[in-house]
């Protein structure tokens, strides 16, 4: 069965440091692959999505990057971390969107 | 742009009874619709997805969809505690990338 995999659980970070949060998929190959956040009160924002390795498609322009090193493995950086940035970030996979997606457990940021 | 409707609640409702969740949606090309339910602190769990008009059940839960009034609703039968959660309404207006989530509705499920 597959499973993904998130973390850390939670991460406290000056404004102005550097962030990297890793996500990983098991038990499937090339699924796609998702960056959500989810501020206080608002809904799920798309933030990255990838079909494939390389190959990332950014919804909203901000101080925020994602990489898909590998087939399985999803990560989503900052070089400068703003108050902003708060947040609980939330990785998903699909293998056929139609059929809904499955979110890690999530990464609660705090940038103080 | 694209947007998802929900009343944030709390909506409150007796234990055994029927909840009723309600989302509305703009986009008229819509594809798929899905139901995520989210307890506090947690990551949403996809419970529900449906395509086309009418009502899809799974255990105690329906959903429902109008494509003609742009309306999707998930009934709780038998409601329980267990059931107090945020439930998010996802719209899906085509590919990889176009699902839009809504708020959330916060449901109470009172003993």
């Amino acid at each position: 069965s597959q499973t993904i995999h998130q973390w850390p659980a939670t991460l406290v970070q000056p404004v102005g440091s550097p962030l990297s949060l890793e996500c990983t998929v098991e038990g499937t190959s090339n699924p796609n692959l998702y960056w959500y956040r989810q501020a206080a009160g608002r809904g799920l924002q798309l933030l990255f999505y990838s079909v494939g390795i390389g190959q990332i498609s950014s919804e909203v322009p901000q101080n925020l990057s994602a990489s898909r090193p590998q087939d399985r493995q999803f990560i989503l950086s900052s070089k400068k971390l703003l108050l902003s940035d708060s947040g609980f970030y939330l990785c998903a996979w699909s293998d056929n969107v139609d059929s809904g997606y499955t979110f890690g457990s999530g990464t609660r940021l705090t940038v103080v | 742009q694209k947007e998802v409707e929900q009343n944030s609640g709390p909506l409150s409702v007796p234990e055994g009874a029927i909840a009723s969740l309600n989302c509305t949606y703009s986009d008229r090309g819509s594809q798929s619709f899905f139901w995520y339910r989210q307890y506090s602190g947690k990551s949403p769990e996809l419970i529900m997805f449906i395509y086309s008009n009418g009502d899809k059940e799974d255990g105690r839960f329906t959903a429902q969809l109008n494509k003609a009034s742009q309306y999707v609703s998930l009934l709780i039968r038998d409601s329980q505690p267990s059931d107090s959660a945020t439930y998010l309404c996802a719209v899906n207006s085509g590919g990889y990338q176009k699902v839009t989530f809504g708020i959330g509705t916060k449901l109470q499920v009172i003993p």
